[in-house]
């Protein structure tokens, strides 16, 4: 009964190669997010959808490319990946139409390596 | 960049005692949230505190913020060795979508 669920929970991968993640949410969100933690835990917001249109597209490389099927998933496919794209990708979502308040609800990660 | 930063970035303490955090931040907030993230694992809320209050309290949590000092604590009292963990504050942006945006973080050490 995992509210928000992500996998692969870990990936090793190549340089050059492409790869995807994939997030799930059961609670009924409206909005869902893809955030960026790299290795000091600085957490950065790359992308944002409501009701499976995106609204917050952060400046991140063309590489990265998200997709929402349906407003309870939310893929991130990301291209030609780079040793700087090693981090872990957390999925969040949160109930309602987005405005500035509330609280996310996360899911548990998914740390990339790229080697 | 970061809304938000936190003091300290790393604290170590012994069970029982309490543990405090500072987060400062840069442009007016309609409120200001508090996550705590275990090794390894996603962030989980632990309190949210409006810009019109001064002070909230949740089990061991206290929470201050100060708007005209654009600053927020956390206080953790008789911390236990599972406390041990990350501890965030994050604001929303103003924009009409909004971006909650992190600090930094503090790492919790809680030694038994």
């Amino acid at each position: 009964d995992t509210a928000v669920s992500q996998t692969p929970k870990y990936l090793v991968t190549q340089m050059g190669n492409d790869k995807s993640i994939k997030c799930e949410q059961n609670l009924g969100h409206d909005t869902m997010y893809w955030y960026k933690q790299d290795s000091k835990k600085f957490l950065k917001i790359m992308f944002s959808y409501n009701n499976k249109e995106l609204i917050i597209n952060e400046t991140v490389p063309n590489r990265f490319s998200p997709k929402s099927p349906d407003k309870a998933h939310l893929n991130l496919h990301i291209n030609s990946l780079e040793l700087g794209d090693s981090a872990v990708y957390f999925c969040a979502s949160r109930p309602g139409t987005p405005t500035n308040t509330g609280e996310l609800f996360f899911g548990e990660g998914s740390r990339l390596t790229v080697l | 960049s970061q809304q938000g930063e936190e003091d300290p970035q790393a604290l170590s303490i012994q069970e029982g005692e309490n543990a405090t955090m500072n987060c400062s931040y840069k442009t007016s907030i309609n409120n200001l949230q508090w996550y705590r993230q275990n090794s390894g694992r996603g962030l989980v809320h632990l309190i949210l505190i409006r810009s019109n209050e001064r002070e909230k309290h949740s089990g061991r949590l206290r929470v201050t913020l100060d708007t005209s000092k654009k600053s927020s604590s956390l206080l953790i009292t008789a911390s236990r060795a599972a406390d041990t963990a990350s501890y965030f504050c994050a604001t929303w942006t103003t924009d009409s979508w909004g971006k909650l945006q992190f600090g930094a973080g503090t790492q919790v050490v809680v030694t038994p």
